[in-house]
């Protein structure tokens, strides 16, 4: 039973430039939310994703942006990066069956370095 | 923003001590979570508690939660140095459709 598998794991990119992450979800799962987190900080609520759509948003600016597909994998676009931009990125699974309150199947992340 | 808080921010103790740390949340809950994270990777969750439950146990985990003082512990016994992780709480706050919003964590350190 595959967990969640994000790639690559670790990204350096130099300022203004565009990335894409890239998730997986544990097999079964239908929700992605996608969290930033700050060396020695908590993980920060980016968005959500089902269905394709973007249901929830947390307050990031627009220069971050998702996909879901059909297969339920996710992506995480960071436009125009920032040093500030320069965290562990992290993806995370649930069903929505289980409730919106379902706990969370992080995987190990993707460490982006801005220079 | 931050709605739970960890506390403390670091703890170091013996291998068969026990450790403890709590959360504090701010705004009312339907339910409560705690997550391990190992150094540079993915939060691994531990247990959930409801807000109806003051007390739940998984092997050597012990979660209380008193709602009345918006707080919560997570008891580890007999630690081991497998055990050295940063360990957070995440609040699924009860009104509105909110995402789970995590602390910044305690950073447990069990010296062997």
């Amino acid at each position: 039973d595959a967990g969640v598998t994000q790639s690559p794991t670790h990204l350096i990119k130099t300022r203004g430039q565009q990335v894409t992450l890239r998730c997986s979800p544990k097999s079964g799962h239908d929700t992605v939310s996608w969290y930033q987190q700050a060396l020695g900080q908590g993980p920060q609520f980016i968005f959500q994703y089902y269905e394709e759509e973007e249901r929830q948003r947390g307050n990031f600016p627009d220069r971050f942006s998702g996909h879901q597909f059909p297969n339920y994998s996710s992506e995480l676009n960071v436009n125009a990066l920032l040093l500030g931009d320069s965290a562990l990125y992290l993806c995370a699974s649930s069903l929505r069956g289980q409730g919106v309150r379902s706990p969370l199947h992080f995987g190990n992340g993707t460490r982006l370095t801005v220079t | 923003s931050q709605q739970g808080e960890e506390d403390p921010q670091a703890l170091s103790i013996q291998e068969g001590e026990n450790a403890t740390m709590n959360c504090s949340y701010k705004t009312s809950i339907n339910n409560l979570q705690w997550y391990r994270q190992n150094s540079g990777r993915g939060l691994v969750h531990l247990i959930l508690i409801r807000s109806n439950e003051r007390e739940k146990h998984s092997g050597r985990l012990r979660v209380t939660l008193d709602t009345s003082k918006k707080s919560s512990s997570l008891l580890i016994t007999a630690s081991r140095a497998a055990d050295t992780a940063s360990y957070f709480c995440a609040t699924d706050v009860r009104s509105g459709n909110t995402p789970l919003v995590f602390g910044k964590g305690t950073r447990l350190s069990v010296i062997a």
